[in-house]
């Protein structure tokens, strides 16, 4: 199973500021990789696949990049709806999830 | 747009089985694969396992294996994930959710596993 974990677990950003997560996998995953928004009693959000596609309706200032290990998920002006957790996850093999990394008001 | 609507909460005892169900509205699941992920309290989400509808063809996960049975009807409009021999650390909310590993004509597309809506989830409580 391939493992993903990401940095870091929280983030304190000030609303308009830039938040730049990151998520590590175990092995080779290529660009087969997705960012996902959670907000507290709901289900995930699809926002990036292919490691930089950002998927239907998601703004301009969610961006994504990396390639093989290395992603990194930036919101480029926090804005107070982008609070929430974020979740990587890989699919080049057997489907799996990051541990999530939450963005919080500083 | 297809949505996914589950079925609702349930509170199950150790040792017994759990069912939900996983509709589509506004059309068909077509040829997408729908997946199933769970999500236990404060955890990332897991991929449990996934099906084919149209030709009601699932693999799962190792560690679920032998556990779990995810069905579609013959319709193609609704899938179900059945859960055997229930745990205490069971106790999640399950989703499912559509894979864009698009089917047709016995082939399907290839590490296209994002997943694409969702549906709202449904709370397992696991309780004696």
């Amino acid at each position: 199973e391939i493992v993903m974990t990401q940095s870091p677990a929280t983030l304190s950003v000030s609303p308009g500021e830039r938040a730049t997560l990151s998520c590590r996998a175990s092995q080779n995953v290529n660009s087969d990789l997705a960012w996902y928004q959670q907000k507290p009693g709901q289900a995930p959000r699809l926002l990036i696949y292919g490691a930089s596609t950002r998927a239907t309706g998601i703004p301009a200032r969610f961006s994504g990049s990396g390639s093989a290990t290395e992603f990194t998920l930036t919101i480029s002006s926090l804005q107070s709806e982008d609070f929430a957790v974020y979740y990587c996850q890989q699919y080049n093999d057997w489907p799996t999830f990051g541990q999530g990394a939450k963005v919080e008001i500083k | 747009q297809v949505q996914l609507v589950q079925s609702g909460a349930l509170v199950e005892k150790p040792g017994s089985s759990v069912k939900v169900s996983c509709k589509a509205t506004g059309g068909t699941f077509g040829g997408y694969t729908i997946v199933w992920v769970r999500q236990a309290p404060g955890q990332g989400p897991e991929c449990m396992g996934r099906i084919i509808p149209i030709l009601n063809i699932a693999d799962y996960a190792q560690r679920f294996q032998g556990r779990v049975t995810i069905t579609a009807d013959k319709s193609a409009t609704t899938v179900y994930m059945e859960v055997r021999s229930l745990r205490y650390d069971d106790t999640a909310v399950y989703y499912c959710a559509r894979s864009q590993r698009f089917c047709s004509g016995g082939t399907c597309r290839k590490r296209a596993d994002w997943f694409d809506p969702w549906g709202q989830g449904t709370l397992v409580i696991v309780s004696s």
